[in-house]
Parts: C-alpha cells; sequence; structure tokens
C-alpha cells in the first residue's frame, strides 16, 4: 500500500530538548516536504527535497532543519525547540506535479 | 508572489443545500498546477482533485464540482447536496513548479 508514515504522532516535550520527526514514503518519489498547519494559517511549508542530498528551505524553515541520505526517509529535526513551534506537521512526498500524498500528522507540543 | 486566497473563513449549510468554496490564486508562472484537499475532523488530508494551468474544463465528480477561471485567477469547489460528512476544512493549493503554497482553508459545516 502506497503510504507515507511518520514518527511520533503526538509528542510533548520541554524547551530546547532535541527532537526527531521522522517521515518514510514508499512510493520512490524524488519530492518530499515538510509543512506545519496552525489554526487560520494553513498549511506552510517548511523545507522540501527535489531529491537525495538536495535539500530547499520553504516559507518557514527558521529552527529547522532536514537532511535527505535515502530517497524515501526525509526526516525534520528541531534542534532547540521553542513553544512558538508547537504545531500539527505533515510530512508530504509527490512523484512530480501529481498529488501530494500527506502522512497522518505530527502534533508537537513544546513547553 | 505566489499566494492563494481562501476568503471564506467558516461556511455553515444544512444538509441538501449547494456550497461553494472560493479560491483565488496568484502566480506569475505560466505552467502550474491546482489542488483542493480535504481536511475531515480526524486530521488526515485527503487529495480530491488536480488540475494544470492549460486545462480549463470544469470537471464533475459526484457531488462535487470545480471551476477554474484563468481570466480571474479563481479555481471555486462546488459541493452539491451537501452531506454531513461533508462537514471538513477544505484547502486550496498552488504547485509552482519546485514549491507548493496551500490557502489558509475553509471550515465547512453542513448540520443535518
Amino acid at each position: 500500500e502506497a503510504q507515507v508514515t511518520q514518527n511520533p504522532r503526538y509528542l510533548i516535550t520541554v524547551t530546547g530538548k532535541k527532537l526527531t520527526v521522522t517521515c518514510s514514503q514508499n512510493m520512490n518519489h524524488e519530492y518530499m516536504s515538510w509543512y506545519r498547519q496552525d489554526p487560520g494559517l494553513g498549511l506552510r511549508q517548511i523545507y522540501y527535497s527535489m531529491n537525495v542530498e538536495v535539500t530547499d528551505k520553504g516559507d518557514v524553515p527558521e529552527g529547522y532543519k532536514v537532511s535527505r541520505k535515502e530517497k524515501r526517509n526525509f526526516p525534520l529535526i528541531l534542534e532547540s525547540p521553542s513553544p512558538n513551534q508547537t504545531s500539527l506537521y505533515f510530512c508530504a512526498s509527490t512523484g512530480g506535479h501529481d498529488e501530494q500524498f500527506f502522512g497522518p500528522g505530527t502534533r508537537l507540543t513544546v513547553l | 508572489a505566489q499566494k492563494v486566497t481562501q476568503a471564506q473563513t467558516e461556511i455553515s449549510v444544512v444538509e441538501k443545500e449547494d456550497v461553494t468554496l472560493d479560491c483565488v490564486y496568484e502566480t506569475r508562472d505560466t505552467t502550474y498546477y491546482l489542488f483542493w484537499y480535504k481536511q475531515p475532523p480526524s486530521g488526515e488530508l485527503v487529495f480530491l482533485i488536480r488540475r494544470n494551468s492549460f486545462d480549463e474544463q470544469n470537471e464533475i465528480s459526484g457531488r462535487y464540482s470545480w471551476n477554474f477561471q484563468k481570466s480571474t485567477s479563481s479555481f471555486n469547489f462546488t459541493i452539491t447536496a451537501s452531506q454531513v460528512v461533508d462537514s471538513a476544512v477544505y484547502f486550496c493549493a498552488l504547485d509552482y513548479g519546485q514549491n507548493f503554497v496551500f490557502g489558509p482553508g475553509t471550515r465547512l459545516s453542513v448540520l443535518p
């Protein structure tokens, strides 16, 4: 089954404690991206990757890092989380200009 | 700059009413793609439709229809005979090459 998986689904952490949200897709897609969703703002792109070892900033990259060492994985790293990064995060992948397949979301709370 | 506007923040209708969700986009690119996604209360994002900038044909899929007008940079979505299960947040999105931008979403509530 074609899918995008994210882990964890829920996370409560404290300010400054490094965390990683994993994302994996099994569709051999080249393009992957991370979004955060906040009320009234829709989904805003954090980072995207056109292919392995190719990443670029989206609209709201501050405070985040990503890596793309393999095609299937695209982890999101928060080196020093802050409360304003409390949000719902979605990973997505697409094979071209087709629909994006979204993961189930990760709800992050930073205290 | 690329931008997607969904001016309707929230809409409430009674079941069986028709409802149209508006989407206006901005881009300088001549080749682009437009999407609609549905986010039900369970939270997942469900793909509804993709349309490229060279195809202005309207599309109908069951109770759903889409009206794409390049002249007004709009890609509106109509639900005919709405049902309670249509209650969700609906997002319009623009793919302008290497990047995607989403509108802020419209929350649709269909009351029984």
